[in-house]
């Protein structure tokens, strides 16, 4: 079955690079997705890849995607305090609908 | 509407109630989804409606819980015989329709519903 897994935690300080890791484990072509979470706010969809990409840059942000491994990076350069929030990974299995979400990883800026 | 909206944001009830949770899509959309999310977990998928019918309903965890779209757009998840097990946050989402391009079918979460049932 699908299952998407993350680390829990990430403290950076302010200025520094983040690194938030996600392992999936689905074995068909799949979009995967980037969703912040703030307190009280819904889902804030981040970026996405295709599977067949390795790489996409959009701004700050930067998704590695390691198709071998199954291993899924987001990269936030010169994180701010408002980055703080919780980072759930998703996959999509191509031809489905449904988002399957890693567990989140909470994301704490320190200034 | 700009976004998606859940009413209510928050629903006290008691062990054995019924509640319905209510959601508003962003218009046009024809695609609507449900999720549950447990406290420090992702969300899990509930049910998909393309229109006004249930397309899947395999998340659904059991009997007590229902999900309706009568009209194609406002959608009620109906939860029968509450359990406190059933404390989470409901949330919804929309996308232009459902299916495999990516470009129709991101989909655009509402703030949620937190249900915490005593």
């Amino acid at each position: 079955g699908e299952d998407v897994e993350q680390s829990l935690f990430l403290s950076v300080r302010e200025g520094d690079s983040s690194v938030i890791n996600c392992t999936y484990t689905d074995s068909s072509s799949t979009y995967l997705y980037w969703y912040k979470q703030e307190p009280g706010a819904g889902l804030q969809l981040l970026t996405y890849i295709f599977s067949n990409m390795d790489m996409k840059q959009d701004q700050r942000l930067t998704v590695l995607l390691n198709k071998k491994d199954k291993h899924l990076s987001l990269r936030i350069a010169d994180t701010q305090t408002g980055d703080s929030a919780i980072y759930f990974c998703a996959e999509r299995p191509l031809g489905t609908y449904k988002y399957i979400f890693g567990t989140g990883t909470r994301l704490k800026v320190l200034a | 509407g700009a976004g998606v909206s859940q009413t209510p944001s928050n629903k006290v009830t008691e062990k054995g109630k019924y509640v319905e949770l209510r959601c508003d899509p962003i218009s046009g959309h024809t695609a609507l989804y449900w999720y549950r999310q447990s406290l420090g977990q992702g969300p899990e998928f509930l049910i998909y409606f393309q229109g006004t019918g249930a397309a899947d309903d395999s998340g659904l965890p059991n009997d007590r819980f229902f999900a309706v779209r009568p009209e194609g757009s406002v959608s009620t998840l109906k939860i029968q015989r509450t359990e406190r097990g059933d404390s989470a946050v409901y949330l919804c989402a929309s996308s232009l329709r459902g299916g495999g391009n990516i470009l129709h079918n991101e989909q655009f979460f509402g703030p949620g519903t937190r249900l915490t049932v005593l």
